[in-house]
């Protein structure tokens, strides 16, 4: 059965530091694995997505890597601001089902 | 713009009462998804459909029931025999079933409170 964690559960920076965010998963079919944004009290907005295929994802001062073969992901956020404050949730798909992760909090620091 | 629409954004539920959360969308996308989401949980997978007229229980699909009379609605009908329903559910859609360029799209969820 896939498993996905994530970690560390809750994270704070100061404002302009760059920061990673780690998810693992149990089972390498996979195929794709998507990083979501949620703010409190509100639905799941999509941030990238990549696909068993590939090795990573860029938008903007987002960057996430995937290595299929270790079970791992990276969200790399650059020069974090207060507005990336939120939870960051990882999933990963099958023929059939998408499998999340718990999420890590993160704020940052003005 | 094509997303998916739940409705409503809060709901109140009285004891014994079945309650139905609506979501719609107008992505043309075959499949469709409930999640619950608590607190320290994650999001788990309560009912989801392939394909109009079929569907299958999720992880935790005990006291829900749904039905997928149109491809654009998957309406989650929350009874009486679900004991504990406080929590936020999210309804989300995918493309293709073998397609795995796209993701997957939610909705901005329901707060469902048993008062």
């Amino acid at each position: 059965k896939q498993e996905v964690t994530q970690i560390p559960a809750a994270l704070s920076v100061p404002e302009g530091e760059n920061l990673v965010l780690n998810c693992s998963f149990t089972d390498s079919a996979i195929y794709n694995l998507q990083w979501f944004r949620q703010d409190p009290g509100k639905g799941l907005t999509s941030l990238l997505l990549i696909q068993s295929s590939q090795r990573e994802q860029t938008s903007g001062r987002l960057n996430a890597s995937l290595d299929k073969s270790s079970g791992r992901s990276t969200l790399y956020i650059a020069a974090s601001q207060p507005g990336d404050s939120a939870t960051y949730l990882c999933a990963v798909s099958d023929e059939d089902k998408i499998i999340f992760g718990k999420g890590t909090r993160l704020h940052i620091l003005p | 713009d094509g997303g998916i629409t739940q409705s409503p954004k809060y709901l109140f539920r009285k004891e014994g009462q079945n309650v139905t959360l609506s979501c719609e969308q107008n992505l043309n996308h075959d499949a469709m998804y409930w999640y619950r989401q608590d607190p320290g949980q994650g999001l788990r997978l309560i009912y989801y459909s392939q394909i109009v007229n079929d569907f299958q229980k999720g992880d935790i699909a005990e006291g829900y029931s749904v039905s997928r009379e149109k491809k654009e609605s998957f309406p989650l009908t929350v009874t009486s025999a679900q004991k504990n329903p406080t929590a936020f559910y999210l309804c989300a859609s995918k493309g293709a079933r073998a397609d795995s360029t796209y993701g997957y799209t939610f909705g901005s969820g329901t707060r469902l409170t048993v008062v």
